[in-house]
């Protein structure tokens, strides 16, 4: 089975920041990445699929990139409603296997 | 509207055996793929299981022999049965709709199931 690695587990940065998260495949999975924000005690919520396409209604602040084993989720300004875990989820077939995820705090 | 509501969380033994249901409103739940991810608590996401439109249906190793995804079209909801509970199977379940893809556009609110003696 494919394994998705996310770095870091963790991070704090400040307000205005930018954040990257990076996604790794253990194979190659073209552009079948999707992400996922959840808040604390929240439901996951999508954010990008196909890599790159930003989910209706989400802010243009996120954006993702990559192709094939290697992806990244971009924070261009980071905001204090960001504050969340991130995970990355691949889906080019079974099984839809997520990230660990990155947990996102406020410095 | 999209909505998806879920119901049959419990604390049950282990051995034990539980259904869960997932009642989907504003789209077909035969016409989509339709997942079951859990969440233990204070950790990540599962991936447990899918249903395709065409019945296909897939499962995790960990929940495999022991978990069934199934779909009643006439009531437009998706159920999780679990049979041999075990206490790592201890999480939060949620169902999820993916529309045209394997991503999960939306998710119901969640349920928890305890295994615990």
């Amino acid at each position: 089975d494919i394994q998705m690695t996310q770095s870091p587990s963790s991070l704090s940065a400040s307000v205005g920041d930018r954040v990257t998260i990076t996604c790794r495949a253990s194979q190659g999975i073209t552009n079948y990445l999707a992400w996922y924000q959840q808040k604390p005690g929240k439901v996951p919520k999508l954010l990008i699929y196909a890599a790159s396409t930003l989910q209706s209604g989400v802010p243009s602040r996120f954006s993702g990139s990559g192709s094939g084993t290697d992806f990244t989720l971009t924070i261009s300004s980071l905001q204090p409603e960001d504050v969340a875990t991130y995970y990355c989820q691949k889906y080019n077939g079974a099984p839809w296997t997520f990230g660990q995820g990155t947990k996102v705090e406020i410095k | 509207e999209v909505q998806l509501v879920q119901t049959g969380g419990d604390l049950i033994q282990p051995g034990g055996s539980l259904r869960l249901s997932c009642a989907a409103s504003g789209f077909t739940v035969g016409s989509n793929y339709m997942h079951w991810v859990r969440q233990a608590p204070g950790k990540g996401l599962e991936w447990v299981s899918l249903i395709y439109s065409g019945g296909g249906t897939y499962y995790a190793d960990s929940v495999k022999g022991r978990f069934t995804i199934s779909r009643d079209n006439s009531k437009n909801t998706l159920y999780l049965q679990m049979n041999s509970l075990r206490a790592e199977d201890t999480a939060v379940y949620f169902c999820a709709v993916g529309f045209g893809s394997g991503y999960s556009d939306y998710w119901g609110q969640g349920t928890l199931v305890t295994v615990s003696s």
